[in-house]
């Protein structure tokens, strides 16, 4: 049984394009994350979400947003699609609250997304 | 200065070295710090937490030294497969992960 996972796992689009990233995890768990991963392989935080409630929205275009129908999913939504929006997506998810910092986040497969 | 930052490596050892890896962050009221695990083109995953004076598991230690601010793994008798890329990870609120130092163990 995979904890957490995420559809699709490639996904390859032209630019202005609107596409959907979804996430499942079936761990119980409260929290959940999106995370980029750029071509440097640097992972940074996008949003994370505690019980299908916002907590962390970073300094993300708006052209991302994401969905919480319930805890165990987590969607992210990203419209007009740019050449920098080229990376790996990673869902993650925690047990406890975001503001809990002892918590083990397990992560998804993650999504490769390629925006010609 | 980034918030958690790493030497990108790479380090190349031989089978069996003992290899350290340093990490500094900057915000001095981090509470919690990881090193995860990350294998080329797979999701990272938890190699160990560090919580106040260190932790040991099998062959990897990691330390934490507040007065300087950073955080150390130690892999002894390294093994092919401990190939992958290491990320120093502050907890609290908000996640900082640093770009990952990249080890490469060969035969």
């Amino acid at each position: 049984d995979t904890a957490v996972s995420q559809t699709p796992k490639y996904l390859v689009t032209q630019m202005g394009n609107d596409k959907s990233i979804k996430c499942e995890q079936n761990l119980g768990h409260d929290t959940m994350y999106w995370y980029k991963q750029d071509s440097k392989k640097f992972l940074k935080i996008m949003f994370s979400y505690n019980n299908k409630e916002l907590i962390i929205n970073e300094t993300v275009p708006n052209r991302f947003s994401p969905k919480s129908p319930d805890k165990a999913h987590l969607n992210l939504h990203i419209n007009s699609l740019e050449l920098g929006d080229s990376a790996v997506y990673f869902c993650a998810s925690s047990q406890g609250p975001v503001a809990s910092s002892t918590d083990t986040q397990y992560f998804g497969p993650g999504t490769r997304l390629t925006v010609l | 200065r980034k918030e958690v930052e790493q030497d990108p490596g790479p380090f190349n050892v031989p089978e069996g070295a003992t290899v350290a890896f340093n990490c500094t962050y900057s915000n001095s009221a981090s509470q919690s710090f990881f090193w995860y695990r990350q294998d080329c083109r797979k999701e990272p995953k938890l190699l160990m937490s560090v919580y106040s004076s260190g932790n040991e598991d099998g062959r990897f230690t990691a330390q934490l030294n507040r007065a300087s601010q950073y955080i150390s793994l130690l892999i002894r008798d390294s093994k092919l497969s401990d190939s992958a890329t290491y990320l120093c990870v502050s907890g609290g609120f908000k996640t900082i992960f640093g770009a990952g130092t990249r080890l490469f163990v060969k035969a």
